[in-house]
């Protein structure tokens, strides 16, 4: 069974500083990854996602994310904050498209604060 | 662009009442996924449809049932309403093909009392 963890339920950062969201997932077949971003009271928008071809996932808003299988982790970064940034952000883990294989499984997400 | 549409926003129910989600999948999408976020809690997977059939099932009570229409919308119903089942509730579509695509809808908030 597939699971994410994501370390850190919430992460304060300064305006302008580097942002570093930790997530290490568990999957028993080569994973797909995604990162999603709620903010208050609104849905989930994507905001990249791993499916096997480029470790290094860019996105939008500035964040990427890079998959390392010898971590098991997909940790997002995005190199300076902006205080639009502050919202909540969940790392998910699917065995891939098709089928049964496309359902979410969800960390219990990181709080992101900017400080000005 | 169209996105993912869902009726109500907001659902206030009192405990043992019933209540109906509705989900209108972007466009040509023909696949719909249910998911339940609780106060503070990360999203869980309920169910899924694929051309009317369910495609799978998580963690969904035996007192809600839901179904795909032939337009592809599909309705979560949800019975005996308990105080936890107040929940923000999350509908995706996607093609079957590229469910590494999932495109959320803005949720609705049921809150029973």
């Amino acid at each position: 069974a597939q699971s994410v963890t994501q370390l850190g339920s919430h992460v304060s950062v300064s305006e302008g500083a580097l942002v570093l969201l930790r997530c290490n997932y568990s999957s028993s077949v080569p994973p797909y990854l995604f990162w999603y971003v709620q903010y208050p009271n609104q849905g989930l928008q994507l905001l990249l996602k791993y499916t096997s071809a480029a470790t290094l996932v860019k996105g939008i808003n500035g964040f990427e994310a890079e998959f390392k299988k010898s971590e098991t982790s997909f940790h997002l970064t995005k190199p300076s904050a902006h205080m639009s940034d502050a919202a909540e952000y969940f790392c998910a883990v699917s065995e891939g498209y098709g089928g049964s294989q496309g359902n979410l499984i969800f960390g219990k997400g990181t709080k992101l604060s900017v400080k000005p | 662009a169209a996105g993912v549409i869902q009726s109500p926003r907001h659902l206030i129910k009192e405990k043992r009442e019933t209540a109906t989600l509705k989900c209108y999948p972007i466009p040509r999408h023909d696949t719909v996924y249910w998911y339940q976020q609780g106060p503070g809690q990360d999203p869980q997977f309920l169910i899924s449809f694929y051309e009317k059939m369910q495609s799978d099932k998580g963690s969904i009570p035996d007192r809600f049932s839901a179904q795909q229409f032939s337009d592809y919308h599909s309705e979560l119903n949800m019975s005996s309403l308990e105080l936890g089942d107040s929940a923000l509730y999350f509908c995706a579509s996607s093609l079957r093909d590229r469910t590494d695509t999932q495109y959320f809808g803005p949720g609705t908030r049921l809150t029973v009392l």
